[in-house]
């Protein structure tokens, strides 16, 4: 099945403690990224990789690191999380040879820091 | 930078038609998305406009005007299950590649 797994799914940390939400799609997706959801903010994008070794800022990223060392995977690392990244985050992936980036998301993170 | 604008909620009865729109401003437009969002879910793909016209898919449709910086989803013989937020979502050139951004979405409440 064709799909887009994040793990964990729900977390409550402290302030301070480094966490990895992890991204997984089995499409063989070139494009993938992370947006956050905040009530009345929408889905606001943290980074995203066209491909392998290739990383970009989006509108958020401060706070949040990413690596790309695999096609399938994409981590998204809190070296330091603090309340205010406290939120719904949502992995997402595509195809990037075609015209339409039609993006399949992953069920969420909800993460809590206190 | 963009700007994108759409209804905050939408409430509308069961089997009637509605309309949600969006008005976005970008530069190095790619095209024109429209995401269905139940609560506490993800977004699914439910439409794409890179030209200027209708799309239609079923009981949804999708208009875009470039020229205007506008489009619209409608919804037909609206079910039940079609409460849910409604995202409209800009493509468009960022760096080397293409970021897509989000409105704040649209709730719609469909009530019988």
């Amino acid at each position: 099945e064709a799909q887009v797994t994040q793990n964990p799914r729900y977390l409550i940390t402290v302030t301070g403690k480094k966490l990895t939400v992890t991204c997984s799609q089995n499409m063989n997706h070139e494009y993938m990224s992370w947006y956050r959801q905040d009530p009345g903010l929408g889905l606001r994008q943290i980074y995203y990789s066209m491909n392998v070794e290739v990383t970009d800022k989006g509108d958020v990223p401060e706070g949040y690191k990413v690596s790309r060392k695999e096609k399938r995977n994409f981590p998204l690392i809190l070296e330091s999380p603090s309340p205010n990244q406290t939120s719904l985050y949502f992995c997402a992936s595509s195809f990037r040879d075609r015209g339409v980036h039609e993006q399949y998301f992953g069920p969420g993170t909800r993460l809590t820091v206190t | 930078g963009q700007n994108i604008d759409q209804p905050t909620e939408m409430t509308a009865t069961e089997g009637a038609i509605v309309q949600i729109n969006c008005t976005y401003q970008t530069s190095g437009f790619n095209g024109l998305f429209w995401y269905q969002q139940h609560a506490g879910e993800a977004p699914t793909f439910l439409s794409y406009n890179v030209l200027d016209g209708l799309e239609e898919k079923g009981r949804f449709s999708s208009f875009l005007s470039r020229s205007k910086g506008y489009s619209y989803l409608l919804l037909k013989e609206l079910q039940m299950k079609d409460s849910a937020s409604y995202l409209c979502a800009v493509l468009a050139e960022w760096g080397a590649g293409n970021m897509l951004t989000f409105g704040g979405g649209t709730r719609l409440m469909v009530k019988p």
